[in-house]
């Protein structure tokens, strides 16, 4: 069963707009991970964010972390053409991270 | 000077053909990973190798069999390919036992196709 489940599945938006992406999970977690992916690639580690905390900055991205609703948001400000991906929550299970099926992400120039 | 190289990228191959994958990390990392993702994205572990020793071992058919020569190499051969075990496979590592910590390093994937 998935972990961590990603919200919306796809979102479009202009150049220079916000884009938020929501995961939730299921189970008491230690840590959660975004990713991104880019078309024909790897994944990228892009923050870890721990479960005592409540939010974490890097560059133009903004990670917020609730565990008692069990969920976390993944903010990208200012949006550009290159960020277009898919954007991949995942979660700590023992010495396994699960991950979630991602929201793919296109912004229009 | 790629951190997490693997090879093929692309692999095309008829049914009931047998396949290696190769991987490297020229990172220092303890753990090796094994992923497959499907069409619709979902990113599913395989196998882990944490200094040469098996940590996990997910349940994949045992036509998969990875091997790890040194903590820096973790293999993938896949005996009797099916139309099913068409994905692309990632390599990953991380330090330490568990990537939830530290997070990981991907390769860039081989998308294998079996015809």
């Amino acid at each position: 069963s998935q972990q961590g489940e990603e919200d919306p599945q796809a979102l479009s938006i202009q150049e220079g707009e916000n884009a938020t992406m929501n995961c939730s999970y299921k189970t008491s977690i230690n840590n959660l991970q975004w990713y991104r992916q880019n078309s024909g690639r790897g994944l990228v580690h892009l923050i870890l964010i721990r479960s005592n905390e409540r939010e974490k900055h890097s560059g133009r991205l903004r990670v917020t972390l609730d565990t008692s609703k069990k969920s976390s948001s993944l903010l990208i400000t200012a949006s550009r053409a290159a960020d277009t991906a898919s954007y991949f929550c995942a979660t700590d299970a023992g010495l396994k991270t699960i991950f979630g099926a991602g929201t793919r992400l296109f912004v229009k120039a | 000077d790629t951190a997490v190289s693997q090879t093929p990228k692309y692999l095309v191959t008829q049914m009931g053909n047998d396949k290696s994958i190769k991987c490297e990390q020229n990172l220092g990392h303890d753990t090796m990973y094994w992923y497959k993702q499907d069409s619709k994205k979902f990113l599913k572990i395989m196998f882990s190798y944490n200094n040469k020793e098996l940590i996990i071992n997910e349940t994949v058919p045992n036509r998969f069999s990875p091997k790890s020569p040194d903590k820096a190499h973790l293999n993938l051969h896949i005996n009797s390919l099916e139309l099913g075990d068409s994905a692309v496979y990632f390599c990953a590592s991380s330090q330490g036992r568990a990537a939830a910590h530290y997070g990981y390093t991907f390769g860039s994937g081989t998308r294998l196709t079996v015809v």
